[in-house]
Formats: structure tokens, sequence, C-alpha cells
């Protein structure tokens, strides 16, 4: 099973700053498929990236996705109010499909 | 636009069983994998089950395996959770997640969830 690890745990920002999330691979993801999602309470939860780099559709330029092999990071260039939420991480390469920990980014 | 809305959840003692749905609509439900995935309270995420579009191809957590099944109704639109001898550790919000594209993943679009408590 490929664990992700997330770090840090909770990140303690204000608006407008740069959020920067980092997601650990135990092992090498296959490919590509790396994934980045946002979770609200009372509202599903986002995907935001795919494919290490891809945004989904409808999500604003300022989130961002890098990495490669087994270190990858999510950056938030600009913080807006409505981005403080959790971060997971996941990869969908190789079953059993694994989740990070997740990311607190807090005001 | 795209829905997923889970039910049938709820309380049950551990031993027992339920039957989550998931009835989905805005897209060709017949096309794209499909997943159930849960979150313990206050926890992360866990990938459940997938089920490919076609219901001939399932996979499962190894924490579920043997206990769960997951299949669909392509027809119906609806995709299921079938959960016996539920543990106190199965207790969880449930969520059926659609996969983008042909893959496995990632996962375009999810259900708000279903809550599912084990308790004596």
């Amino acid at each position: 099973e490929i664990v992700l690890t997330q770090s840090p745990g909770t990140l303690s920002l204000s608006p407008g700053e740069r959020a920067t999330l980092s997601c650990r691979a135990s092992q090498s993801v296959t490919s590509t498929y790396l994934a980045w999602y946002q979770q609200k309470p009372g509202q599903a939860l986002r995907l935001l990236i795919y494919d290490i780099s891809t945004r989904a559709t409808g999500i604003p330029d300022r989130f961002s996705g890098s990495g490669s092999g087994t270190d990858f990071t999510l950056t938030i260039s600009r913080l807006e109010p409505e981005d403080f939420a959790v971060y997971y991480c996941q990869q969908y390469g190789t079953s059993p499909l694994t989740f990070g920990g997740g990311t607190n980014v807090e005001i | 636009q795209v829905q997923l809305v889970e039910s049938g959840g709820g309380v049950v003692q551990p031993g027992g069983s339920l039957r989550l749905s998931c009835a989905a609509s805005g897209f060709t439900f017949s096309i794209p994998v499909m997943h159930w995935v849960r979150q313990a309270p206050g926890n992360g995420l866990e990938w459940v089950a997938l089920i490919s579009h076609d219901g001939d191809y399932k996979t499962y957590s190894d924490s579920v395996k043997g206990r769960f099944t997951v299949s669909r109704d392509n027809s119906k639109k609806t995709l299921y959770l079938q959960m016996n001898n539920l543990r106190t550790e199965d207790a969880a919000v449930y969520y059926c997640a659609k996969a983008l594209n042909s893959g496995w993943g990632p996962f375009e679009y999810w259900g708000l969830g279903n809550l599912v408590t084990v308790s004596s």
C-alpha cells in the first residue's frame, strides 16, 4: 500500500498569503496519478488538481500542483477567504487507492 | 448538473447489516468507474471500494474485504454498498464518488455523504 504523508497538519495563514502544502509518498506514485481535494463543512468534496498539475474544471489559477515520484506540492498563490479548508492528496494509480491525512489551512 | 445522493445509512448494532445507495443524475451513469469512500468522525478519508463501468471488476480495501459488496444498476443509475458484519470501526460518513473519464480516478464528483453509526 502506498502511504501518503501530508505536512504540515495545520497551516495558519492570513488572506493574501501563499500556502504551500506537501504530500510525500512511501513509494513512487504510478505514472502521474496524484490528485488534490478540498473539503469544507457541509459541502461536497471538490477536486482541485489531478495528474499532479492539471487543474480541474472551474478551479482558479491561484491553485497549482507540482512534483514527481514521491514528493508533491499544492500551492495556493494568494489565499482567498473561501480557501480556508482541509486539503487531501490522493494517489489513484495503485490499489488500494489512498489518501493523505490532510492539511487544515486555517486563518 | 451532476448529482450524487447517498441514502440508507443509520444506526446498526455490531454484527448487523446495512445497504447504502447512491442515486446518480446529470451524466451517463454506465460510463465511469464509481467509488465508495468513508470518513470516520474527525478523521481523514479512506477509500473503500470501486466498481467498473459494467460491474465486472470490483476491488476493496483490506479493511472491508469479505464483508462489503459494491454493485451497480446502470438501468436505475444507482450505486450500492452492501455492508455485512459491521464493526464499530466501520462507523463513518460514507461518500460515493464518480471517477473522471474512464480510469479509476481522480474523483471528479462526490456526494454529500451518509452517516453510518455502529453501536450497541
